[in-house]
């Protein structure tokens, strides 16, 4: 079984620029969710996407946003980047158990920082 | 709204000794709660769960008890080893997938 991968594992941008982070989820998963993680901080979620729509948003700007494609992978955008977004961005994938509440695998993160 | 209070860091212990980690929660309806544990460089990794009042979690020697009544879900190992050595999360999920993390706890052990 596959686990959770991400990609770019680190990424430098200049303030202004735009970024995209790709998310692969794990096997037999239809949900992902992402997640901003500051250095010292717990993780912040920001989206999740299941059958490729969004299905719930954190505090965060319109700036965020992101897709899931036919295969669950994903993507997250973040435009206008701010000195702010520097952080660790994580993917987490689930299965729809029909149960409610579902478990969070995680990838390793993409580690942004913006100059 | 939903959130997590957890006990503030950095923890340090010797080899051997019983550990403890607070995490408190303030939720609607019946969330269910986690422990999830981040090693250096690395993403988290679920390291327990309990879904209703009075379950317990448990996996490698951690042990974590839902106390709906004081709206609680410490984390214990009654003897840690160097491995243990990393930053542990509570969170809780209640409708929805989301997750509320608190903000972790360092663990270092020491030999």
């Amino acid at each position: 079984e596959t686990g959770v991968t991400q990609s770019p594992t680190h990424l430098i941008k200049t303030r202004g620029q735009q970024v995209t982070l790709r998310c692969s989820s794990q096997s037999g998963h239809n949900t992902v969710s992402w997640y901003q993680q500051a250095l010292g901080q717990g993780p912040q979620f920001i989206f999740q996407y299941y059958r490729e729509e969004e299905n719930g948003r954190g505090n965060f700007p319109p700036r965020f946003s992101g897709l899931q494609f036919p295969n669950y992978s994903s993507e997250l955008n973040v435009n206008a980047l701010e000195l702010d977004d520097s952080a660790l961005y994580l993917c987490a994938s689930s299965r729809d158990s029909g149960q409610g509440i579902y478990e969070q695998y995680f990838g390793p993160g993409t580690r942004l920082t913006v100059t | 709204g939903d959130s997590v209070t957890q006990m503030e860091g950095p923890v340090t212990l010797s080899e051997e000794a019983f550990l403890t980690i607070n995490c408190t929660y303030t939720a609607t309806g019946y969330p269910s709660l986690f422990w999830y544990v981040q090693y250096p460089g690395e993403g988290l990794q679920l390291l327990l769960k309990a879904t209703k009042a009075d379950d317990k979690g448990s996996n490698k020697g951690f042990e974590a008890t839902y106390r709906k009544e004081t709206t609680s879900f410490h984390l214990e190992k009654g003897s840690v080893q160097v491995s243990d050595s990393a930053v542990y999360f509570c969170a809780l999920s209640n409708t929805g997938n989301q997750f509320y993390f608190g903000t972790g706890t360092s663990l270092t052990v020491i030999p």
